[in-house]
């Protein structure tokens, strides 16, 4: 089973500010790597697929890179509505898809 | 529009059995598989397995392998998660997601809303 980490755990940032989530997986994904934002009381959105390819009708101030083993989720410019759990997910279709811990992004 | 409903809270003994549905709408169900996932309380998500609802050919994380049943009625566009005896920690929220599936990956893109599963004496 491919295992997924997230780097930092808890990201406390100030509105306006920019955010960076790290997502590290134990083996290649190539880019079959997605990120999910959750909020309390809410189902996972889909942001990013294919590593880097926005989800329809998500703002362009989240931008996805990485390939291989490590991912990044940029925020450019926080806004209140992001402040929520953020998950890497690879999706390669055999291990069974596996998600990270999550970084929960909140208020400086 | 996508929607995957899904249905409503459950509270149940050990013991007991139980399904879960989740309908879909807005798109065509046997295009897609539906996976399942567990949030327990706090924690993270897991994945569980997936179903072709064209065929009901189904995977499973090997880690629910035998504990859950997956199964799908393409006629209404439904599919089950079935527990034929609960234990208190299958106490979870339960999601299904349309799942994007080729031969190399399988993409969760859309999910329902969740059912709430409490199991306690």
């Amino acid at each position: 089973e491919i295992v997924m980490t997230q780097s930092p755990a808890t990201l406390s940032v100030s509105p306006g500010e920019r955010a960076t989530l790290s997502c590290r997986a134990s083996q290649s994904v190539s880019s079959n790597l997605a990120w999910y934002q959750q909020k309390p009381g809410h189902a996972p959105r889909l942001l990013i697929y294919g590593a880097s390819t926005r989800a329809t009708g998500i703002p362009a101030r989240f931008s996805g890179s990485g390939s291989g083993t490590e991912f990044t989720l940029t925020i450019s410019s926080l806004q209140s509505e992001d402040f929520a759990v953020y998950y890497c997910q690879h999706y390669n279709n055999w291990p069974p898809v596996t998600f990270g811990p999550g970084t929960k992004v909140d208020i400086k | 529009e996508v929607q995957l409903v899904q249905s409503r809270a459950e509270v149940k003994k050990p013991g007991e059995s139980l399904t879960i549905s989740c309908e879909a709408s807005g798109y065509s169900l046997t295009s897609y598989w539906i996976s399942w996932v567990r949030q327990m309380p706090g924690k993270g998500l897991e994945w569980m397995g997936r179903i072709d609802p064209s065929d009901s050919y189904t995977n499973y994380n090997p880690s629910f392998q035998g504990l859950v049943t997956i199964s799908a009625d393409k006629s209404i566009s439904t599919a089950y998660l079935q527990w034929s005896s609960l234990k208190a920690s299958d106490t979870a929220l339960y999601y299904c997601a349309r799942s994007e599936c080729t031969t190399t990956s399988c993409l969760l893109d859309f999910w329902g809303q969740g059912t709430l599963v409490t199991v306690s004496s």
